[in-house]
């Protein structure tokens, strides 16, 4: 696609239930990130992809956190038991390669967890 | 460990002012540093970036200059428009990181320009 997109654009959840968030990147892009943008704490590195490969899942938040890539494509990062505190907004991006200097930022998904 | 400190918004400016937007680093090393923007509704965009001491990212009339001695990375903008209303985000990529491209962000500054 002409961008990377992401969906839902909005998720109101109650506590307790589980959600699933996607990222479609741009079409090529073998690098992807997930991001979490809280109120008041900016922006925070989840994880990344190297093609289907997640290397490193020490940035994730918590063990109710996981994320998974497949055909290179499409992610989708999974809250188990959504908390309160999980509320923010999930930002992904993708890159060429990774580490390449510009990463292409979704819109995002603004997570509510009631 | 790194971080970046940016100051707080919102800044508020009339159109055609001068804008600065102050950002600061903690990092060991050389960090390449960026300027992301989010205009409402959208996405973060790269704005602006340097990857070494002294060079000078410049970009739809922003620029910011790599001051490793002050460890600075400040935004600025000779005349504001009204369409520059949006939030931007200094950013550093620790040395070393490229394999796993990781982005540390500041808390981000809202801009608003009125007419």
């Amino acid at each position: 696609g002409a961008g990377v997109s992401q969906s839902p654009s909005n998720k109101v959840t109650e506590k307790g239930k589980d959600v699933e968030l996607r990222c479609d990147p741009i079409s090529g892009h073998t690098a992807l990130y997930w991001y979490r943008q809280s109120l008041g704490q900016g922006l925070e590195f989840l994880i990344y992809f190297q093609g289907n490969s997640a290397p490193d899942k020490s940035g994730l938040p918590s063990d109710r956190f996981s994320a998974e890539r497949t055909g290179g494509s499409v992610s989708t990062l999974t809250i188990q038991r959504t908390q309160q505190e999980d509320s923010a907004v999930y930002l992904c991006a993708s890159s060429l390669v990774l580490g390449q200097e510009t990463q292409y930022f979704g819109p995002g998904t603004r997570l509510l967890v009631l | 460990g790194n971080s970046v400190t940016q100051m707080e918004g919102p800044v508020t400016l009339s159109e055609e002012a001068f804008l600065t937007i102050n950002c600061t680093y903690t990092a060991t090393g050389y960090p390449s540093l960026f300027w992301y923007v989010q205009y409402p509704g959208e996405g973060l965009q790269l704005l602006l970036k340097a990857t070494k001491a002294d060079d000078k990212g410049s970009n739809k009339g922003f620029e910011a200059t790599y001051r490793k001695e002050t460890t600075s990375f400040h935004l600025e903008k000779g005349s504001v428009q009204v369409s520059d209303s949006a939030v931007y985000f200094c950013a550093l990529r620790p040395p070393g990181s490229g394999n796993t491209g990781k982005l540390i962000f500041g808390q981000g500054t809202t801009l608003q320009v009125k007419p």
